[in-house]
């Protein structure tokens, strides 16, 4: 079992471009979630599927992040017109169902807005 | 909202001393209580949970309880090695279920 596989590793972009972060979740889970990690925020939730369908975007800035997840080996999260605030590790995780499980973390995308 | 509060930022020890990192939570219902620990360049990796009062979780040697009237969730090890050296976050599920509210952080320097 390769884990959690999430690319690229490292992404770097300029202010205004658009990046795109790739997840692979382990086979079998039916729960995806996405966080972001920054040192003066911490963890911080964005979104999550069950089933591949979105159940809670709560987390996600409304107007240039959006999730997707078309099946159930991939999701992808799509951040429009980079801002520097936008710098941070963005990480996927999943689990069995969401319910109160532990949740398996990818190694995380560095995303560095220049 | 929920919440989590952990007290210590950084805890610096020697090999072989006793680790406490203490852990307080703020939850409307009955949340299920996460230890996580993430070492550079990873993603964080769940260590254990505890999921009513008075539970106790344990996994590599560390160890917390559900104290429900405490509302705390304290990590602690007998005798830490330098390999331990990490961040350690405390975690609850929200109302929920599936929603993870991190704590900020303990970061762990075990000195050899």
């Amino acid at each position: 079992n390769a884990g959690v596989i999430q690319t690229p590793r490292h992404k770097v972009t300029g202010k205004g471009q658009e990046a795109t972060l790739w997840c692979e979740p382990i086979s079998g889970h039916s729960a995806v979630f996405w966080y972001r990690q920054t040192i003066v925020q911490g963890l911080e939730f964005l979104t999550y599927f069950r089933n591949q369908a979105p159940i809670d975007d709560s987390g996600m800035p409304k107007e240039r992040f959006s999730a997707q997840m078309p099946n159930q080996s991939h999701s992808t999260l799509k951040i429009q017109s980079t801002q520097p605030q936008d710098s941070a590790v963005y990480l996927c995780a999943s689990s069995w169902t969401g319910d109160s499980y532990e949740q398996y973390f990818g190694p995380g995308t560095r995303l560095t807005v220049l | 909202g929920d919440s989590v509060t952990q007290t210590e930022g950084q805890v610096a020890l020697s090999e072989e001393d006793f680790l406490t990192i203490h852990c307080n939570y703020s939850a409307s219902g009955y949340p299920a209580l996460f230890w996580y620990v993430q070492y550079p360049g990873e993603g964080p990796q769940f260590l254990f949970r505890a999921s009513r009062d008075k539970e106790k979780g344990s996994s590599r040697g560390f160890e917390a309880t559900y104290n429900k009237e405490a509302t705390s969730f304290h990590l602690q090890k007998a005798s830490v090695q330098e390999s331990d050296s990490a961040v350690y976050y405390c975690a609850l599920t929200d109302t929920n279920a599936y929603k993870v509210i991190f704590g900020k952080g303990t970061h762990l320097h075990v000195l050899p």
